[in-house]
């Protein structure tokens, strides 16, 4: 089965800055998502990565906010752009594996 | 537009018992996969199963089972003989066959079990 090596696994952040956050697999895939998870809450899906094209962000979620990579079949990251105490969660990559998928260990989001 | 119910937010229960998480889900699609995923209290998200659509057929995979019923739209899931390491966050979710990594999360059962 695929691992997903997700970077960093927890940070704090000051207001109006920028975090990205890194999604590594050890095997090509076509596809990768990226959720939130809100402290206390279920996760969201936040956009959907093709390597070579943009990415598809679901509604309440913007490309200027969250601007996302997808350089290789192996890669991909997030930022989450102009922080505020209200982007604090855990961020989660996503990708298929042959009978489900599985999930990165998650980034937990602090912002101060 | 699809949506995840589960009713139960939180259950507490002692080590050996059974215990069931109920899963209700909507769709307009006429195939589809639903799946369940374990969140321990360290964070990551454990893939459990997913099932397709159209496979009703029950699952039981050691001291967990599934109980897929397309006409009530359920998809429950039951743990035998519970242990304290059970205890999790407990999401089930939905999915389009087409698109199956855009799911749709429930918002979580918290389940306890105590020694």
């Amino acid at each position: 089965s695929a691992v997903i090596s997700q970077k960093p696994s927890r940070d704090i952040c000051q207001r109006g800055t920028s975090l990205t956050i890194q999604c590594q697999v050890d095997s090509q895939v076509t596809m990768m998502f990226w959720y939130r998870q809100q402290p206390g809450q279920s996760l969201t899906l936040i956009a959907t990565a093709n390597q070579g094209s943009e990415a598809t962000y679901e509604s309440g979620f913007v490309i200027d906010k969250f601007p996302i990579s997808r350089p290789n079949l192996t890669f991909s990251t997030l930022t989450v752009s102009n922080m505020s105490p209200e982007d604090s969660s855990i961020y989660l990559c996503s990708v298929e594996l042959r009978y489900g998928y599985t999930f990165g260990s998650g980034t937990r989001l602090t912002v101060v | 537009a699809q949506k995840v119910t589960q009713a139960q937010t939180e259950i507490s229960v002692v080590e050996k018992e059974d215990v069931t998480l109920d899963c209700v889900y909507e769709t307009r699609d006429t195939t589809y996969y639903l799946f369940w995923y374990k969140q321990p209290p360290s964070g990551e998200l454990v893939f459990l199963i997913r099932r397709n659509s159209f496979d009703e057929q029950n699952e039981i995979s050691g001291r967990y089972s599934w109980n897929f019923q397309k006409s009530t739209s359920s998809f429950n899931f039951t743990i035998t003989a519970s242990q304290v390491v059970d205890s999790a966050v407990y999401f089930c979710a939905l999915s389009e066959v087409t698109n199956a990594g855009k799911s749709t999360f429930g918002d979580g059962t918290t389940l306890t079990v105590k020694p």
